[in-house]
């Protein structure tokens, strides 16, 4: 069963569009974070939300946490080519040991064409 | 530059072989741990470290040995190679009680198994 349901799976948009990426998960996380990948490259973090109905902005990208801290969106406006890449969102869940662990969603492989 | 080192980039290795994939990072992070990625899998948990003589399970562990004898460095052995350990492992970490400040991730080690 996959805790994170991350949507959707392939997205393939033009130069100036508007997307977005949906996480949703039946379970309550202590924070939520979105990384993105480039290819043969390890996941690069760009944002974590931690507060129930959290806002985040990164320049055109748009990151809210839902108010019951169990989903997640990732919104851009006037993609470009360089937001090509595959973006990943992670929950963070408290572990007994005082650290924490971070569950994966499978991804949204994002392509914008010029 | 600070950050998570893994070696080697790429390796190939017949089926009943072993290898131990390195990974070092310089941060004085307290927390590691291993992931591998697979096609429309995501990122599934190996094996993670709480500290320097602590290490525990994740998600999918067999197959797979760690040990964490400093805090620098968490090696990953692969004690007799399968086809089904085909993967690009990842090697992260991170401050280990504060989830907002993310996982810091190698660039990964491309393995196939033949």
């Amino acid at each position: 069963t996959q805790l994170l349901e991350q949507s959707p799976q392939f997205l393939s948009i033009q130069e100036g569009e508007n997307l977005t990426v949906y996480c949703n998960s039946s379970s309550v996380f202590s924070s939520l974070q979105w990384y993105r990948q480039e290819p043969g490259e390890g996941p690069v973090l760009l944002v974590t939300v931690v507060t129930g109905g959290e806002v985040k902005k990164l320049k055109r990208l748009t990151f809210q946490f839902g108010d019951a801290r169990k989903d997640s969106s990732l919104h851009i406006t006037a993609a470009q080519p360089g937001d090509t890449g595959l973006y990943l969102c992670a929950g963070a869940l408290y572990s007994g040991a005082g650290s924490y662990q971070l569950t994966f969603g499978k991804g949204t492989k994002l392509s914008v064409i010029p | 530059n600070a950050g998570v080192t893994q070696t080697p980039k790429f390796q190939v290795l017949k089926t009943g072989q072993s290898m131990t994939l390195q990974c070092a990072q310089d941060m004085n992070h307290e927390y590691m741990s291993w992931y591998r990625q697979d096609p429309g899998m995501g990122l599934r948990l190996i094996h993670y470290s709480v500290g320097a003589g602590i290490t525990d399970q994740g998600e999918v562990p067999n197959g797979y040995n760690v040990s964490r004898s400093t805090t620098e460095d968490f090696p990953l052995r692969l004690l007799s190679a399968a086809p089904s350990q085909t993967s690009v492992y990842f090697c992260a970490s991170s401050p280990p009680r504060q989830s907002r400040y993310g996982y810091t991730f190698g660039s990964g080690t491309r393995l196939t198994v033949v």
